[in-house]
């Protein structure tokens, strides 16, 4: 069964500090797909990233990076330079291939000004 | 702007009330889905659409009610509601369901249900 481990409940980071969301991940097969969404507190769920089980080249956008590792099986996301509109809830999710998306627990971002 | 409509943004009903949820999506996505969310908790899926056919109903109590009058539309009729089913309701959708190319969700803003 695939499962998604978001270990970390909830982060508080001074703004400007640079700041990782860690995802651990399990499935058997071989094709998947994994996701990030983050949830402000106007309760919407922003897609934020999809990468595929082929595809390890780590990638940037802006202030937001994320870290795939099949050896470890993680998807970590990495912030930045935070600012206080960071402050949120994030989602790693995962779905295999003809199947549902399976989110993990959440981790609660407080950036302090 | 989320590109997923929902409405209301918030409903109060009673326990012997009978409201819907509505959503709507102008994307061209084949793929509609309805999510509870109680706080502090990830989405749980409810109901998959695809192709306005219900394509997963993940064990959902009969007293919520999924409807897809087309491909934009999607409602969820409740009735006969308890309170523990006070929460906030997601809309979703996507490219497609069910394919090798899992495309992502866009969610809309929900409705924070409350019943009294």
């Amino acid at each position: 069964a695939q499962k998604v481990t978001q270990a970390q409940t909830e982060i508080s980071v001074v703004e400007k500090e640079d700041v990782t969301l860690d995802c651990v991940y399990e499935t058997r097969d071989t094709t998947y797909y994994l996701f990030w969404y983050k949830q402000p507190p106007s309760g919407e769920l922003v897609f934020l990233i999809r990468r595929n089980s082929f595809d390890e080249q780590n990638e940037i956008s802006g202030r937001y990076s994320w870290n795939f590792q099949k050896s470890t099986s993680s998807f970590n996301f990495t912030i930045t330079a935070s600012q206080v509109v960071d402050s949120a809830v994030y989602f790693c999710a995962l779905s295999e291939v003809d199947d549902k998306i399976i989110f993990g627990k959440g981790t609660r971002l407080h950036i302090l000004p | 702007d989320t590109e997923v409509t929902q409405t209301p943004k918030h409903l109060v009903m009673g326990m012997t009330n009978k409201k819907s949820l509505k959503c709507e999506q102008h994307m061209g996505h084949r793929a509609m889905y309805w999510y509870k969310q109680k706080a502090k908790k990830p989405p749980e899926l409810m109901f998959v659409y695809s192709y306005e056919k219900l394509s997963i109903n993940e064990s959902v109590p009969s007293r919520f009610s999924p409807e897809c009058p087309n491909s934009s539309l999607l409602n969820l009729h409740l009735h006969a509601l308890q309170p523990e089913d006070s929460a906030l309701y997601l809309c979703a959708s996507s490219q497609d369901f069910g394919s090798s190319y899992n495309s992502p969700l866009h969610f809309g803003n929900g409705t924070r249900l409350t019943v009294t």
